[in-house]
């Protein structure tokens, strides 16, 4: 089974700086989906980026941003002018593109992230 | 409208009673999922459906069973409650053949 590593189970951020979340996985497959989602304290969880692993242009969605290094299985998340709505936890997500792999999630063990003010 | 939404979204109960969580989704999606989110945050599948049938099952106790009555629900039926059980239980779904999962908001459930 794929796993997903996240190194950093907590981070924090100035509030209008710069931060990164990494995210590490490890497949044998070439063709896959990568993503990240957010859980603030209303525990909804939202999707915040996809990567697909055939496009090598990184994704982008307004400030947040992914840095995808595909040979090296890394997936990261840079969160740029952090806004105190971004203080939540984090999880990185793989998804495999083959038909016949039961269409499962892996997840990560997330990433909290605070926003200092 | 509600993409995925789950009843109830808070359950408390006492350990050996029997309850259920339902979820539905009106997004047209042929795959649901049952998460458990634990106290640690750790996000964990127990099952997987597509079109009624059931593809993933991971190794959770028996007393949890998954009902697919059509491809727009799937409930969780959780029978001799323990301690243990308590956590937040996400449902969620996705297109086969596409990407993201859409999540429902959780039901949190504390046993007591």
């Amino acid at each position: 089974a794929q796993t997903v590593t996240q190194s950093q189970p907590e981070m924090s951020v100035q509030e209008a700086e710069t931060v990164t979340l990494s995210c590490t996985y490890d497949t044998s497959e070439s063709d896959y989906y990568l993503f990240w989602y957010k859980q603030p304290p209303s525990r909804q969880m939202i999707l915040v980026i996809r990567q697909e692993a055939y496009k090598q242009q990184n994704a982008t969605e307004n400030r947040f941003s992914v840095n995808f290094q595909k040979a090296a299985k890394s997936f990261s998340l840079k969160i740029s002018d952090s806004q105190l709505g971004d203080a939540a936890m984090y999880f990185c997500a793989y998804r495999s593109a083959l038909l016949g792999a039961g269409n499962q999630f892996y997840f990560g063990t997330g990433t909290s992230l605070t926003v200092i003010p | 409208d509600t993409a995925v939404s789950q009843t109830p979204k808070y359950l408390v109960t006492q350990m050996g009673n029997d309850k259920s969580i339902k979820c539905e989704q009106n997004l047209g999606h042929d795959t649901m999922y049952w998460y458990k989110q634990d106290s640690k945050k750790f996000l964990k599948i127990m099952f997987s459906y597509n079109n009624k049938e059931l593809i993933i099952n991971e190794t959770v106790p028996n007393r949890f069973s998954p009902k697919s009555p059509d491809k727009a629900h799937l409930n969780l039926h959780i029978n001799s409650l323990e301690l243990g059980d308590s956590a937040v239980y996400f449902c969620a779904s996705s297109p086969f053949s596409g990407n993201e999962q859409y999540f429902g908001p959780g039901t949190r459930l504390t046993v007591t």
